[in-house]
């Protein structure tokens, strides 16, 4: 089992849609989380940190399930600038910190 | 504010030739330093972390080593290139004991193209 896990995608949305994306992980002593978006041939960036309580920037929220162990992004009126690669991204500790990458859900916003 | 340098920016090389990237951190001090590596259509993979000059952690085994001759200076080197180097090579740093949300933050990145 992968230690981040998420749906490939592509997700093809019309713009103004919602839409969500979910990503789990295997380490139940992880203990940040956060989601990266890339666009192709660039470096990521962060998006937002995601909180046990949730939490919203803008149009994006956020959200996390440790008894499950996945975390959520939600995406409001999708807009064309959206379309990128969002990355789910999980750190451990063990003396340092080690963020652990997903594979990335493809996000298309059509118009 | 701190900023990241990668270069370059891309890079076409023939296989069992050296390799060399370079990677600089600006405005922080002891930063914890990362090399990922990103096949096309593929995740980052972790390569090489550090915490410190001269501490270099290998989360793969492969023909790729780190150095890092500097507090905020780190490097991806290989002897001879296989034609799996082939990548886009990341470098990211992150706060040393910054507390559990610290994020990490990347350079732009270098596509290198092995042939």
């Amino acid at each position: 089992r992968k230690e981040v896990e998420q749906d490939p995608g592509p997700f093809n949305v019309p713009e103004g849609a919602t839409v969500a994306f979910n990503c789990t992980y295997s380490n139940s002593a992880s203990q940040s989380f956060f989601w990266y978006r890339q666009d192709c041939r660039k470096e990521p960036k962060l998006l937002m940190s995601v909180y046990s309580s949730g939490n919203e920037d803008g149009r994006f929220t956020a959200q996390l399930n440790r008894a499950s162990q996945y975390i959520s992004l939600l995406i409001r009126d999708s807009k064309l600038s959206d379309s990128a690669t969002y990355l789910c991204v999980v750190s451990a500790t063990s003396g340092t910190y080690k963020y652990i990458f997903g594979t990335g859900t493809r996000l298309k916003v059509l118009a | 504010s701190q900023t990241i340098h990668q270069w370059p920016a891309t890079l076409v090389q023939p296989v069992g030739s050296p390799l060399s990237l370079e990677c600089t951190v600006e405005g922080t001090s002891n930063p914890n330093l990362y090399w990922y590596r990103q096949a096309a259509g593929r995740g980052l993979q972790l390569l090489f972390y550090s915490v410190g000059i001269g501490q270099i952690s290998s989360e793969v085994p492969q023909n790729l080593s780190a150095s890092r001759p500097q507090d905020r200076q780190f490097i991806l080197s290989s002897k001879k290139l296989l034609l799996s180097d082939s990548g886009f090579y990341l470098c990211a740093w992150s706060p040393l004991y910054g507390g559990l949300d610290e994020k990490l933050f990347f350079g732009s990145g270098t596509q290198l193209s092995v042939l």
